[in-house]
């Protein structure tokens, strides 16, 4: 498996606190993706970054912001967060234009 | 909006039978990935076609690409119960915006029985 880990695996938040998802790649690949995944709607891409400070939206980025400052890591928060953010939030690594390889997954609960 | 859309939605057969889910796209691409998504789990690859290609095997799984219909299916031959997954297409689309970025259908959830 490629080396990606995802922390937490599972969180339950109140409405409004902030969130900090991490995702950490060993395999040194440029690119870096933030998912969600929900019934219904598939994968959608929420931030990505294609090398360390350099990161761009994705389709649905409305609340989430991201940092990479190493290219090992990549942080989703949730700067306040939302019920419509309950969701399994899934990190990807690639080397364009190849496959990605996807991590555990992160179930977040916002009650 | 999603670029690939998937047919059928659920699928369901027996073992040993073939399995094939099709997608459809919208827009020029430069490649066409699946992938498979055990429940609870990650998205694993399956495989890769190119723009310039109209079909790819590995093992078990053959893919087509017909990028005049922008269509393509994945086959996969003697199903196992195994097998039993969600199936995702994603395209990577062609142009500079889209580089390195990767759109994905809303699945096929297959299920073979023992």
């Amino acid at each position: 498996d490629a080396g990606i880990t995802q922390s937490p695996r599972h969180k339950v938040t109140e409405t409004g606190t902030p969130v900090t998802l991490r995702c950490h790649q060993t395999e040194n690949h440029r690119y870096m993706y933030w998912y969600r995944q929900d019934p219904g709607h598939g994968l959608r891409l929420i931030h990505y970054s294609y090398g360390v400070k350099d990161t761009d939206k994705g389709e649905v980025s409305d609340g989430y912001s991201v940092s990479r400052s190493k290219t090992e890591d990549f942080l989703l928060t949730l700067e306040s967060a939302t019920s419509s953010q309950t969701s399994v939030y899934f990190c990807a690594i690639s080397e364009p234009p190849g496959e990605q390889f996807f991590g555990p997954g992160t179930r977040l609960t916002v009650l | 909006s999603q670029q690939g859309e998937e047919d059928p939605q659920a699928l369901s057969i027996q073992e040993g039978e073939n399995a094939t889910m099709n997608c459809s796209y919208k827009t020029s691409i430069n490649n066409l990935q699946w992938y498979r998504q055990n429940s609870g789990r990650g998205l694993v690859h399956l495989i890769l076609i190119r723009s310039n290609e109209r079909e790819k095997h590995s093992g078990r799984l053959r893919v087509t690409l017909d990028t005049s219909k922008k269509s393509s299916s994945l086959l996969i031959t003697a199903s196992r119960a195994a097998d039993t997954a969600s199936y995702f297409c994603a395209t990577d689309g062609a142009g500079g915006t889209s580089y390195g970025k990767l759109t994905f259908g809303q699945g096929t959830i297959l299920t073979v029985h023992p």
